[in-house]
């Protein structure tokens, strides 16, 4: 079974710009978390979507949103770019809520805003 | 946003040795997660804990739920080259609508050949 796919790999962008970031869980699974990964603050939570609704959300601005499609497939958008929005962005696909079942993360887009 | 208190933050060891970490928090939690993450990859579930007080083990690797639910330990064994990486500890607690993990700051385990 393919595990999560997460595209592009590698995203590079300038402040003020958006980026949209796409993951795609494993077969069959309904829930999607994103998640931020920079040394300084270390994994946090953004936002998890289950059956086309977001769930839960972390303490993140309005820039971040992100959606997730009938086939379960998620995009995280982000808007106006910062650069300390320069991070390592993950996602992570359960079989149903994350609370209740294991997660499983992709290789993360790596994003470099200058 | 909130963080696990993770240590230590890194460690240098020899081939063979154990290795301690440990994780605490201000809050309780009914799950605690024990995570590694290679260089280019996402972190990968190592041990899951739902019980204050459970100690779990998996190969080499064993680990504990504090019994005030509010901190965690992971002790591996006998360590191997492989071994190399970071471990994250991930503490949740399920109030309905807010089950989110929240993660610990890491600990880079290298092995000093």
């Amino acid at each position: 079974k393919a595990g999560v796919t997460q595209t592009p790999r590698y995203l590079i962008k300038t402040r003020g710009q958006q980026v949209t970031l796409s993951c795609s869980p494993i077969s069959g699974h309904r829930s999607v978390s994103w998640y931020q990964q920079t040394p300084g603050q270390g994994l946090q939570f953004l936002f998890e979507y289950f059956s086309e609704t977001q769930r839960n959300k972390g303490n993140f601005p309005g820039r971040f949103s992100g959606r997730q499609f009938s086939n379960s497939r998620s995009e995280m958008n982000v808007s106006t770019l910062e650069l300390g929005d320069s991070a390592l962005y993950l996602c992570a696909s359960s079989l149903r809520l994350a609370a209740e079942n294991e997660q499983f993360f992709g290789p993360g887009t790596r994003l470099t805003v200058l | 946003g909130q963080q696990l208190n993770q240590s230590p933050q890194s460690m240098f060891i020899q081939e063979g040795e154990d290795v301690s970490m440990n994780c605490t928090s201000s809050s309780i939690f009914n799950t605690w997660l024990w995570y590694k993450q290679d260089p280019g990859e996402g972190p990968v579930l190592l041990i899951a804990l739902y019980k204050a007080g459970e100690l779990t083990s998996n190969g080499r690797l064993t680990a504990q739920f504090g019994i005030t639910r509010k901190d965690s330990f992971l002790n591996i064994s006998a360590s191997i080259p492989s071994d190399v990486g970071i471990y994250f500890c991930a503490g949740q607690i399920s109030n309905f609508g807010n089950e989110k993990l929240t993660f610990g700051t890491g600990t880079r385990l290298t092995i000093i050949p």
